[in-house]
């Protein structure tokens, strides 16, 4: 079984401040990890995504996430968030020896305060 | 960049009848999903679909839901009976490859039970 956790269901931060949108996961096998952010009355757009390898992956609109496979975490992070970033943030993951089909966090409304 | 395409955008039905909600992939995607999201929280998984058959299915796709890719071009969700319970945003998704690769999401449809 595969699962996601996103412990806040809200994050407010100042324009220009870093914010930091958490994640953690749970799977049986190593876990392919990605990030969706939605904009009201639109589907989910993908951001990023942890397959293999470095850490640290980049990804779009000066968004990055850092995989941690101790603490089982995808936390998602810009270092200076702009009002435009507002929106509602979803973590997925899904068992690269498993179904193809990705699990959902409950998401996370980010919202940035001029 | 290519889109998801979803019609209708919102949809209001009286409970008992039919539903049909359209999708247009892009074009030189072989897998499609459809997923429901109510009250804009969690995105549930409902059917992926490969080669012109179901390749997974959850629990809330029940016998009163069904897929189809009746011209090679749309890809379909029928819900045959309708019930309170189904009012939620409707969201096809699509990839071009399995595994890893990442969502293209449509914009969806609201579905609204009267």
């Amino acid at each position: 079984a595969q699962s996601v956790a996103q412990p806040e269901d809200q994050v407010n931060v100042a324009e220009g401040n870093p914010l930091t949108v958490k994640c953690t996961y749970s799977v049986s096998g190593n876990p392919y990890l990605f990030w969706y952010v939605q904009y009201p009355n639109r589907g989910l757009q993908f951001l990023l995504k942890y397959i293999t390898g470095d850490n640290l992956v980049k990804g779009s609109y000066g968004f990055e996430a850092e995989f941690n496979k101790s603490q089982t975490s995808f936390h998602l992070k810009k270092p200076s968030a702009l009002v435009s970033d507002s929106a509602l943030y979803f973590c997925a993951v899904l068992s690269s020896g498993g179904s193809y089909i990705p699990t959902f966090g409950r998401g996370t409304s980010l919202i940035v305060h001029p | 960049e290519p889109e998801v395409t979803q019609t209708p955008s919102h949809q209001v039905t009286q409970m008992g009848q039919e539903v049909i909600l359209r999708c247009v992939p892009i074009s030189n995607h072989l897998y499609f999903y459809w997923y429901r999201q109510i009250l804009g929280q969690k995105v549930e998984f409902l059917v992926s679909f490969y080669n012109n058959e179901i390749s997974e299915k959850s629990e809330i796709f029940d016998d009163q839901f069904s897929v189809e890719r009746p011209d090679g071009s749309n890809f379909t969700l029928k819900i045959r009976s309708t019930k309170l319970e189904d009012s939620a945003m409707y969201f096809c998704a699509t990839t071009d490859g399995g595994g890893a690769q990442p969502q293209h999401f449509g914009d969806g449809t609201r579905l609204s039970i009267l």
